[in-house]
């Protein structure tokens, strides 16, 4: 099994639509983070949390918002998706202490809006 | 603004020796990464260079001189396998990543 998971992998949905990606992880590390990958772009970050009880905007915040409901599980959330948030969406994990900052991916979430 | 450059596209040849490089201009440095990213798949990391010189790992080897602002990926004997887009990113002075668009390698038989 995939020591970091994200549901859906795939998912098709309207403009207006509320859409929530979901991660959790196994790998007991306290901080996460939410990557959008678009064709011809690097990886930029939506959001990161250090832990539960911390939440950060990335560098493209605007149009979505984060919960992090334990130390496993970080959800990304598009309260009215828009046909420019179509991308593939990853979740990842680094280590706290470890400013090497190897960051662990999941297998990510392809978003099409129409 | 902070910049990370690689090249689009490279293509080579299976057995053989590719060079990827990667230049940047951050506000400060605290290390720079490559990562492998299979189609479809999500990137896994091949290296970090924080200090100047070469890092050798298997097939892979990375460099870095951080007055240049250059690093590059040297694959050896090509494989296959070896088919996938490679990431380069720097850690800046707030220990957040920036990312290149990666370089998409072609490998050919």
């Amino acid at each position: 099994d995939a020591d970091v998971t994200q549901t859906p992998r795939n998912r098709i949905t309207k403009t207006g639509k509320r859409i929530m990606l979901e991660c959790s992880q196994t790998k007991g590390h306290d901080r996460m983070y939410w990557y959008r990958q678009d064709p011809g772009l690097g990886l930029r970050l939506i959001y990161y949390s250090f832990d539960v009880k911390d939440i950060n905007k990335g560098e493209i915040s605007d149009g979505y918002s984060v919960s992090r409901q334990a130390q496993a599980k970080f959800s990304l959330s598009l309260e009215s998706a828009i046909p420019n948030q179509t991308a593939l969406y990853f979740c990842a994990t680094s280590e706290q202490r470890d400013h090497t900052g190897e960051l662990f991916f999941g297998e990510g979430s392809r978003l099409t809006v129409l | 603004g902070q910049n990370i450059d690689q090249p689009t596209e490279m293509t080579a040849t299976e057995g053989a020796i590719v060079q990827i490089n990667c230049t940047y201009q951050t506000s400060g440095f605290n290390g720079l990464f490559w990562y492998q990213q299979h189609a479809g798949e999500a990137p896994t990391f091949l290296s970090y260079n924080v200090l100047d010189g070469l890092e050798e790992k298997g097939r892979f080897s990375s460099f870095l001189s951080r007055s240049k602002g250059y690093s590059y990926l040297l694959l050896k004997e090509l494989q296959m396998k070896d088919s996938a887009s490679y990431l380069c990113a720097v850690m800046d002075s707030n220990y957040q990543l920036i990312w290149g668009a990666g370089t998409k390698l072609i490998i050919k038989p």
